[in-house]
């Protein structure tokens, strides 16, 4: 069935230095890419999400990467500050419509002052 | 602008007791709704989405079902818990398919089943 790995699944980081995240997926028809951010007890948060006609999208500190051909998409945030620690999750549409995703199991980041 | 609510926010539960949770959205019209459930230390699996009332789809054959009574309020239903069913349960909305597929998530029931 249709599957989503992400890697690493924790990660830890100097304040200051990039962190990237990589998810993989199987889908072909997959059409839509988000990232959510979680901290601790709270709900998911979207902080950034990528269509599959775009290769590459950028938010201030974050930007998300796709690569259609190799079915891959990678989150990336510079200038990591300690509030940025939390658990990412990447997630890809299930098909073209978009209702469904399957979600990544998530990367710990850690930011160390 | 859109809101989600949630409740309760907390449910100890005994194995065997019935389980109904509640998720209304405020601020749209005629959402895509979801239940996604969260083990703990786990990523996210989706349980049921709607995208009208008395629509529902399940992605995961298991103990829990869904309905959708009015258009911005989904219910999550359980005769009888598990231990398993225990986690952390967030309901999500959606806009409808017109191409906005940006999925928000409610503050989440985190349910312990004992």
């Amino acid at each position: 069935g249709e599957n989503v790995e992400q890697h690493p699944s924790t990660l830890s980081v100097q304040e200051g230095d990039s962190a990237v995240i990589k998810c993989t997926y199987s889908d072909s028809a997959s059409n839509y890419f988000p990232w959510y951010k979680q901290e601790l007890g709270k709900r998911p948060q979207l902080i950034i999400d990528i269509r599959s006609n775009v290769g590459e999208k950028k938010d201030q500190r974050i930007a998300v990467t796709l690569n259609k051909t190799a079915k891959h998409f990678s989150l990336h945030i510079t200038e990591t500050q300690p509030e940025d620690s939390a658990v990412y999750f990447c997630a890809a549409s299930k098909g073209g419509q978009g209702f469904s995703f399957i979600f990544g199991k998530g990367t710990r980041l850690l930011v160390k002052p | 602008s859109q809101t989600i609510h949630q409740w309760p926010a907390t449910l100890v539960q005994p194995v065997g007791s019935p389980l109904s949770l509640e998720c209304t959205v405020e601020g749209t019209s005629n959402p895509n709704l979801y239940w996604y459930r969260q083990a703990a230390g786990r990523g996210l699996q989706l349980l049921f989405y709607s995208v009208g009332i008395g629509q529902i789809s399940s992605e995961v054959p298991q103990n829990l079902s869904a309905s959708r009574p009015q258009d911005r309020q989904f219910i999550l239903s359980s005769k009888k818990l598990l231990l398993s069913d225990s986690g952390f349960y967030l309901c999500a909305w959606s806009l409808p398919p017109t191409g906005r597929y940006e999925q928000y998530f409610g503050p989440g029931t985190r349910l312990t089943v004992t």
